[in-house]
């Protein structure tokens, strides 16, 4: 089990927009991180924080929160964003060193 | 640019011992944290526990706590993982990872560890 809970897969149609969640109790204080990882690959980041994305990451990979649900949405999704998504924040031990990932979501983009 | 460049892959028999590195460049590696991450086949991301090679403080996510031993070296910008007695459910690969306050944000590019009679 995990202390932060995604839904295990996603679907979304080409050029429609999608949102990936994320819940935890940790949420309520801290924010989620987000992670695209394709087979084969390591994960990278694709945001953080309230809503910042590196350099080098489309504009259509957006952030939200609202109490203990994070949100990872992408708007105008492309074949290739098609990848496993996870989230990753603070353990609800309330511990700063504490971290945790959530299961993961698949998204298939038809 | 930031690297984090770890061993390759391994081998080993169930019972035998194991250290597998990281070695950053493009950074101060005495200042950022470094985190273990584990994924087992088919599986998702598990944190494993964190060091901050400055002054070695280590923190270990509880499922890994006595499984594993973390360890850094400044001196050679390098973290490393280690078993004493590697078991077949230690079959994974294991990423390292630079953490900031909020994100880890590069990644190595893992290292497959085998284990198998």
């Amino acid at each position: 089990s995990s202390d932060l809970t995604q839904d295990p897969a996603v679907s979304v149609a080409l050029g429609q927009t999608v949102r990936i969640t994320c819940q935890g109790d940790s949420l309520r204080n801290y924010y989620a991180s987000w992670y695209q990882q394709k087979p084969g690959q390591a994960p990278v980041l694709v945001l953080y924080g309230r809503n910042s994305r590196p350099s080098g990451i489309p504009d259509r990979f957006s952030g939200s929160s609202s109490g203990n649900t994070a949100s990872l949405t992408i708007t105008g999704a492309q074949a290739e964003d098609e990848a496993d998504y996870y989230c990753n924040s603070r353990d609800s031990s309330g511990n700063l060193l504490q971290w945790v990932f959530g299961g993961g979501t698949k998204l298939t983009v038809l | 640019e930031v690297q984090l460049v770890q061993s390759g892959a391994e081998v080993r028999k169930p019972g035998e011992s194991l250290k597998i590195s990281c070695k950053g460049s493009g950074y101060s590696f005495a200042s950022y944290w470094i985190a273990w991450v584990r994924q087992r086949p088919g599986n998702g991301l598990e944190w494993m526990g964190i060091i901050f090679p400055g002054n070695s403080n280590i923190k270990y996510s509880p499922s890994f706590q006595g499984r594993v031993t973390i360890s850094a070296d400044k001196s050679i910008s390098s973290a490393y993982l280690q078993w004493s007695s590697l078991e077949a459910s230690d079959t994974a690969m294991y990423y390292c990872a630079r953490s900031g306050p909020e994100e880890v944000d590069h990644w190595g590019q893992g290292t497959l560890v085998t284990v198998s009679s």
